[in-house]
């Protein structure tokens, strides 16, 4: 059973560019959230997709968007970026849009805007 | 939206001593959970509670759903030195969202 597994793990990319991270699901789960961590700070939600479909979304600008494939797995993607989107991006996987069982994670990918 | 503070913010702490911490929320959740994230690495589930005053346990780890269901804590007995890293207490009320807390980061001094 593989994890959930995430590309690029770092990434530097210039204020204004555009950027899309990738997701691949835990083997079996069909419900990808995407999370942003700040330094210091905890998880804050983006957005959750279910059947490729978005199901649930926190408090992100509409600059973050998503896609997810019929395979599962998914892609954040963030336009005009600015130097508060510099954070650990971590995408989770479950069984199911409302799991109350816990998500597993990704190692992230690491975000630098400058 | 959900605040959820944790506290202590960090701990520095002899290995074999036992380790309490705790988080509060400003709305009611159904369900607790607890997760360690080492450096570099996203977050581990540890414990999960689903019912106001559950008490649980997973090895030297002891977590409780509070009965306000408000609040939370974790307990780790005997600490080791891989117990160092950030704990984060998330919680869930009927959406699709877990509210993270701010962390709390153990430091264990052998």
């Amino acid at each position: 059973e593989t994890g959930v597994t995430q590309s690029p793990t770092h990434l530097i990319k210039t204020r204004g560019q555009q950027v899309t991270l990738r997701c691949s699901s835990q083997s079996g789960h069909n419900t990808v959230s995407w999370y942003q961590q700040a330094l210091g700070q905890g998880p804050q939600f983006i957005f959750q997709y279910y059947r490729e479909e978005e199901n649930g979304r926190g408090n992100f600008p509409p600059r973050f968007s998503g896609l997810q494939f019929p395979n599962y797995s998914s892609e954040l993607n963030v336009n005009a970026l600015e130097l508060d989107d510099s954070a650990l991006y971590l995408c989770a996987s479950s069984l199911g849009s409302g799991n109350n069982y816990g998500y597993t994670f990704g190692s992230g990918t690491r975000l630098t805007v400058v | 939206g959900q605040q959820l503070n944790q506290s202590p913010q960090s701990m520095f702490i002899q290995e074999g001593e036992d380790v309490s911490m705790n988080c509060t929320s400003s709305s009611i959740f159904n369900t607790w959970l607890w997760y360690k994230q080492d450096p570099g690495e996203g977050p581990v589930l540890l414990i999960a509670l689903y019912k106001a005053g559950e008490l649980t346990s997973n090895g030297r780890l002891t977590a409780q759903f509070g009965i306000t269901r408000k609040d939370s804590f974790l307990n780790i007995s005997a600490s080791i030195p891989s117990d160092v890293g950030i704990y984060f207490c998330a919680g869930k009320n009927t959406g699709n969202q877990f509210y993270f807390g701010t962390g709390t980061s153990l430091t264990v001094i052998p």
